[in-house]
C-alpha cells in the first residue's frame, strides 16, 4: 500500500537555527514527490516537485532533496515568516491524479 | 481573479440541510479535485475530474455528490451529513491528472455540522 510518513510532527526553532524535515514514502512507482506549505486558514501552497533520486530544488531558505525512500526539506537560517505546516505528497505511477499526503510537520520559528 | 477560488469560506449546517460548495479555477487547467482535511489527519482525496468526466471516486459516501459542468467549475452538493463530516474541504486543479504537474489549491470551505 502506498504510504507517506512525515517527521517530526512539530518542530520549534529559534530564528537562524537551521534544521530538516523528513518525508518517508512507500510507493509502487514514483511519478513525483511534492512539497507544499500550508498557513492557518489557507489552502496548501505549492513549493517543489521532485521526480527522481538525487534531484534537488531550492527556493530562498528552502532546499528539497530526494532519495529512493525519503525526501528532506532543509530550512537554512529560518525566519518567523517560515512558520507554517509543511506537507509532503507522492503521486504513484499506478494512480491517475491521486496524491497521497503525509500528516505534515508544523514548524514554529521564534524570533 | 487568479488561482483557485472557493465559496463559501465557512458553512454551518444541520444534519438535514442541503447545501453546495463551489470551486472555480482561473488557471486554464483541465483537471479538478475535491479533498477533505480533518484535524490530525492527512488530506484525503475524494473525487477527480478530467475534462468534466469523473475519473476517481475514493469510496466517498453518497451524501456527497460532485458536479463538474465544465473544466473551470466544480461543485460539491451536500445532503444529510453527519457530525464526522465537519472538516475543511479543499478544491484543487492541475493541468492533467495523469501528468506530473502540481495541483494548485484553493483556501477551502470550513464546514461545521450541527
Amino acid at each position: 500500500e502506498d504510504q507517506v510518513t512525515q517527521s517530526p510532527e512539530a518542530l520549534r526553532l529559534q530564528e537562524g537555527e537551521s534544521s530538516s524535515l523528513n518525508c518517508s514514502y512507500t510507493v509502487s512507482g514514483l511519478r513525483g514527490l511534492f512539497w507544499y506549505r500550508q498557513d492557518p486558514g489557507k489552502g496548501p501552497e505549492f513549493l517543489f516537485t521532485l521526480y527522481s533520486a538525487g534531484e534537488e530544488k531550492e527556493k530562498e531558505r528552502l532546499k528539497a532533496t530526494l532519495t529512493k525512500k525519503e525526501s528532506f526539506l532543509h530550512i537554512t537560517a529560518p525566519k518567523p515568516e517560515d512558520s507554517a505546516t509543511y506537507l509532503c505528497a507522492v503521486q504513484a505511477t499506478s494512480n491517475t491524479g491521486k496524491l497521497i499526503f503525509g500528516q505534515g510537520t508544523t514548524l514554529q520559528v521564534k524570533p | 481573479e487568479t488561482g483557485v477560488t472557493q465559496t463559501p469560506r465557512h458553512l454551518v449546517m444541520g444534519m438535514t440541510n442541503k447545501k453546495s460548495l463551489k470551486c472555480e479555477q482561473h488557471l486554464g487547467h483541465n483537471a479538478m479535485y475535491w479533498y477533505k482535511q480533518s484535524a490530525k489527519k492527512p488530506l484525503e482525496l475524494m473525487f477527480v475530474y478530467n475534462f468534466k468526466e469523473q475519473t476517481e471516486n475514493n469510496s466517498v459516501p453518497s451524501r456527497f455528490s460532485p458536479e463538474c459542468p465544465n473544466s473551470s467549475h466544480l461543485f460539491l452538493h451536500l445532503h444529510t451529513l453527519q457530525p464526522e463530516d465537519s472538516a475543511l474541504y479543499l478544491c484543487a486543479s492541475s493541468q492533467a491528472p495523469t501528468g506530473d504537474q502540481p495541483q494548485h489549491f484553493g483556501d477551502g470551505t470550513r464546514l461545521s455540522i450541527l
